[in-house]
């Protein structure tokens, strides 16, 4: 099984609807990010929780927010979707070794 | 703050030609330097690091030397396959970043049998 999974993996939406996007990890890290990655700009840091009383905005917050639901589960949330925030999500964990651990992606498309 | 520059892609190589991809940093502190590589439909994968100056990471025949009077971390390898064709990310992250990466607009690799 894999150590960190998203769900779901595809998504198609229209504007202004609310999205969530859902983040579980076995490897008992109490570090949690989320990204998008557009193309031609890499990945950007949306949201990153070091515990689930520590939530952190990243470089690229606006229209988003998230929940730490337990020290497994990272939550992002697109209150009212815009076609902009279409793009490739990305979950990852850490230890406090600095290395982070991706998961699969989940391709969101806003129309 | 900190920053990741790579060179410009996409690059197209034959199988077994030389590879490398450039990535220059700017950095508060003393990162730790990594890349990361992504193949297709997939997420990100550690592909190798280095946490200090003259540290040389390798993994899969790919290496990386932490150079830090040029601030660079060139990713080499000698043969490439096609199996190599992916995405690569160059990323640092420093002490008092609290894991935070800062990525590389990422460069992608396709390699030609």
């Amino acid at each position: 099984d894999a150590d960190v999974t998203q769900t779901p993996r595809n998504r198609i939406t229209k504007t202004g609807k609310r999205i969530m996007l859902e983040c579980s990890q076995t490897k008992g890290h109490d570090r949690m990010y989320w990204y998008r990655q557009d193309p031609g700009l890499g990945l950007r840091l949306i949201y990153y929780s070091f515990d689930v009383k520590d939530i952190n905005k990243g470089e690229i917050s606006d229209g988003y927010s998230v929940s730490r639901q337990a020290q497994a589960k990272f939550s992002l949330s697109l209150e009212s979707a815009i076609p902009n925030q279409t793009a490739l999500y990305f979950c990852a964990t850490a230890s406090s070794y600095n290395e982070q651990f991706f998961g699969p992606g989940t391709r969101l498309t806003v129309l | 703050g900190n920053s990741v520059t790579q060179m410009e892609g996409p690059v197209t190589l034959s199988e077994e030609a030389f590879l490398t991809i450039n990535c220059t940093y700017t950095a508060t502190g003393y990162p730790s330097l990594f890349w990361y590589v992504q193949y297709p439909g997939e997420g990100l994968q550690l592909l190798l690091k280095a946490t200090k100056a003259d540290d040389k990471g390798s993994n899969k025949g790919f290496e990386a030397t932490y150079r830090k009077e040029t601030t660079s971390f060139h990713l080499e390898k000698g043969s490439v396959q096609v199996s190599d064709s992916a995405v690569y990310f160059c990323a640092l992250t420093t002490t008092g970043a609290n894991s935070k990466l800062t990525f590389g607009k990422g460069i992608t690799l396709s390699v030609r049998p």
